[in-house]
């Protein structure tokens, strides 16, 4: 079956640590990986996409499948950046997501 | 554009009544999808319906709960006989047809609560 994990319920640092939010998915076959952030009650918003190899905000993430991970890594995280963070997968007609991190930037 | 358009944003029910959530997708989208967040757990898949279709309603709890996408106007996820578990947040996503899932956008969720 199709899963996605993310280990960590919540992720703390301090404004301008790195910071690595882990995501490790089950697929059988070529998975598209997505990554998208909701910030306080507002609505998803895609972050960034395994196939394009884009980074947004600072923020980039490598498909390894070998280890089956998808990580959304950021050298130096700011204060903005806190929010639920949310990998996921297409699967058929429809995204499977992750339980999110929710990373809190502390001043 | 707009955006995805989802109402009411609030919604609280006693048990046992109806609950209904309206989402209007962006301008030209024609396929919704309907995802249920519950407290301290991730987005959970509910349905997938096109114009008066539903293609997948494979997340979709067996009894009391519904969805429709009608021609005309927006799609409704309905729940009947509402119970305290239903509380949650309901989030509506669309995309334009013929793009595929890289392409979906979502509303600010409908956060339900049952009393």
């Amino acid at each position: 079956a199709q899963r996605v994990t993310q280990p960590e319920k919540l992720l703390s640092v301090f404004k301008g640590a790195p910071v690595e939010l882990k995501c490790n998915y089950s697929y059988s076959g070529s998975p598209e990986l997505f990554w998208y952030v909701q910030y306080s009650r507002q609505r998803l918003q895609l972050l960034l996409r395994h196939i394009s190899r884009e980074s947004i905000k600072g923020f980039t993430a490598d498909l390894n499948k070998g280890e089956t991970s998808f990580h959304l890594k950021k050298p130096f995280a700011q204060e903005e950046d806190s929010a639920m963070y949310y990998c996921a997968l297409t699967s058929g007609n429809k995204l499977v997501f992750g339980a999110g991190t929710i990373l809190r930037v502390k001043s | 554009n707009a955006g995805v358009m989802q109402n009411p944003r609030h919604l609280v029910r006693r048990r046992g009544q109806e609950a209904r959530l309206r989402c209007s997708p962006m301008k030209g989208h024609s396929h919704v999808y309907w995802y249920r967040q519950l407290p301290e757990e991730g987005l959970k898949f509910m349905v997938y319906l096109q114009k008066e279709n539903i293609i997948d309603e494979s997340g979709m709890p067996k009894e009391r709960f519904s969805a429709e996408f009608p021609k005309e106007g927006p799609s409704i996820l309905r729940i009947q006989q509402v119970v305290r578990g239903d509380s949650a947040a309901y989030f509506c996503a669309s995309s334009p047809p013929g793009q595929g899932r890289n392409t979906i956008y979502f509303g600010e969720g409908s956060w339900l609560t049952v009393v």
